[in-house]
């Protein structure tokens, strides 16, 4: 039972290049979120899935696309890479189909671009 | 949308004093209060939440207090130990988000 797994863990990139960021549970669960997380900032929501086949904006979606390929997995895709992108990125799931139980997080991608 | 404000930034104590750490929130619906805690270059792990029917909930050495009329919840980490240094993040939800804190490092020295 991994849990939450993200790939890649690190990942350099020039700006204007584009790159997805991989996310899969095997807990069985229906909602499935990616957040990107700043020194003195916290973890802000970029896109969630609550169920298989839907996809919603959170608090910074710009310059970000994702993809519900599956009950298991979650895509977050950067199709032009800016500096201001450069941060770590945490993919996360819960149980239900709100936000009223606990997250479960992957261990993060650290993406820098330069 | 939900704003939820921690304090401190950071926190110091002595090994075996206690830790207390404060969030508050705005939308009077929220419903549910996690806090996490991260160690360096891990991800956030879920130590303790508490839901709205409830005013207190203890696990160990660590306890959460919520105040919904005042729209405030704390943390309290007592006979704290090294292993207690992290930063710590509340978090509050709404609708499909969960908005946290910008985290509270804390530090316990020997």
């Amino acid at each position: 039972n991994a849990g939450v797994t993200q790939t890649p863990k690190f990942q350099v990139l020039k700006t204007g290049q584009s790159m997805t960021l991989q996310c899969a549970q095997d807990m069985n669960h229906n909602s499935m979120y990616w957040y990107r997380q700043d020194p003195g900032m916290g973890l802000r929501l970029i896109y969630y899935s609550a169920s298989e086949g839907t996809t919603d904006k959170g608090e910074v979606p710009n310059g970000y696309n994702v993809s519900r390929l599956n009950k298991r997995e979650f895509s977050l895709r950067l199709e032009s890479a800016a500096p201001s992108q450069t941060s770590v990125y945490f993919c996360a799931s819960t149980l239900g189909q709100g936000i009223n139980s606990p997250l479960h997080f992957g261990n993060g991608t650290r993406l820098t671009v330069t | 949308g939900e704003n939820v404000e921690q304090h401190p930034s950071t926190l110091s104590v002595q090994e075996g004093d206690s830790a207390v750490i404060k969030c508050t929130y705005s939308d009077s619906a929220s419903n549910y209060f996690p806090w996490y805690k991260q160690e360096l270059g891990k991800r956030p792990q879920l130590i303790i939440d508490i839901r709205s029917n409830v005013g207190e909930k203890k696990d160990q050495r660590i306890a959460v207090t919520l105040n919904k009329t005042a729209k405030h919840f704390s943390l309290h980490i007592t006979e704290t130990q090294p292993e207690d240094s992290a930063v710590y993040f509340c978090a509050a939800p709404t609708y499909n988000d969960m908005r946290f804190g910008a985290g509270t490092r804390l530090t316990v020295k020997p």
